[in-house]
């Protein structure tokens, strides 16, 4: 089956960094979506990543490795804004978008 | 500004009530998806189309149906809604179908109460 791992649930502190992960298991790949979700709101675009490396966008980068099945969403300078919920989406060889349960990100003052 | 556009942003309905949520969208895409939210869970792709060809998800129940009558309108039915389909519902657009850079834009989704 297909499968997206990330950890439920983080805590970090305003103005700190944070590293989220995002490991899966899918029939083919092309290409690892990062969605920002805040409470009861849609999710939106933060970053797509195909090949191999990091993709430095502001304060966000995210990270791929393909041999590994290896994502990251590294997150800069916290804000108490930041405190959502981060998706990790796989498009697999049918491009079809395969969710992650998302992370609950918590930034403490 | 081109936007994903949901009506109503709450709706709420009684156990077998039939309901319609609706999705417009200015962007000209010519992919629209519904997708079925519940708190903490990954959206649930009920179904997509592209241009006006349907593609229903294998498990997407009989009691969700959906209408394209244009390029920017969509339309979910839940026929006979049950407490379980109580969730936000989500519609999203691409340009294509999902995959190489053709990202999904979200509408703000329509929160579903089933009394």
């Amino acid at each position: 089956g297909q499968n997206i791992d990330q950890p439920t649930e983080m805590t970090a502190t305003e103005g700190a960094i944070v590293q989220i992960n995002c490991t899966y298991q899918t029939s083919g790949f092309n290409g690892l979506f990062w969605y920002q979700q805040h409470a009861g709101e849609a999710p939106t675009f933060l970053s797509y990543n195909v090949l191999d490396g990091l993709e430095e966008k502001g304060r966000f980068s995210s990270f791929l490795s393909r041999s590994k099945g290896y994502s990251y969403l590294l997150l800069k300078e916290l804000q108490m804004k930041d405190s959502a919920s981060y998706l990790c989406a796989v498009v697999d060889s049918n491009y079809q978008l395969i969710w992650g349960a998302g992370t609950k990100l918590i930034i403490k003052p | 500004d081109a936007m994903v556009i949901q009506n109503p942003r709450y709706q709420v309905t009684q156990f077998g009530k039939p309901v319609t949520l609706s999705c417009s969208q200015t962007l000209n895409h010519n992919v629209m998806y519904w997708y079925q939210q519940k708190s903490s869970q990954a959206p649930k792709l009920l179904f997509h189309y592209y241009d006006k060809d349907f593609n229903n998800e294998a498990d997407t129940p009989d009691n969700f149906q959906s209408r394209r009558p244009n390029t920017s309108f969509c339309f979910l039915d839940i026929r006979s809604p049950g407490l379980g389909d109580a969730a936000m519902y989500l519609c999203a657009t691409s340009r294509e179908i999902a995959g190489g850079t053709d990202t999904q834009y979200f509408g703000p989704g329509t929160r579903l109460t089933v009394l």
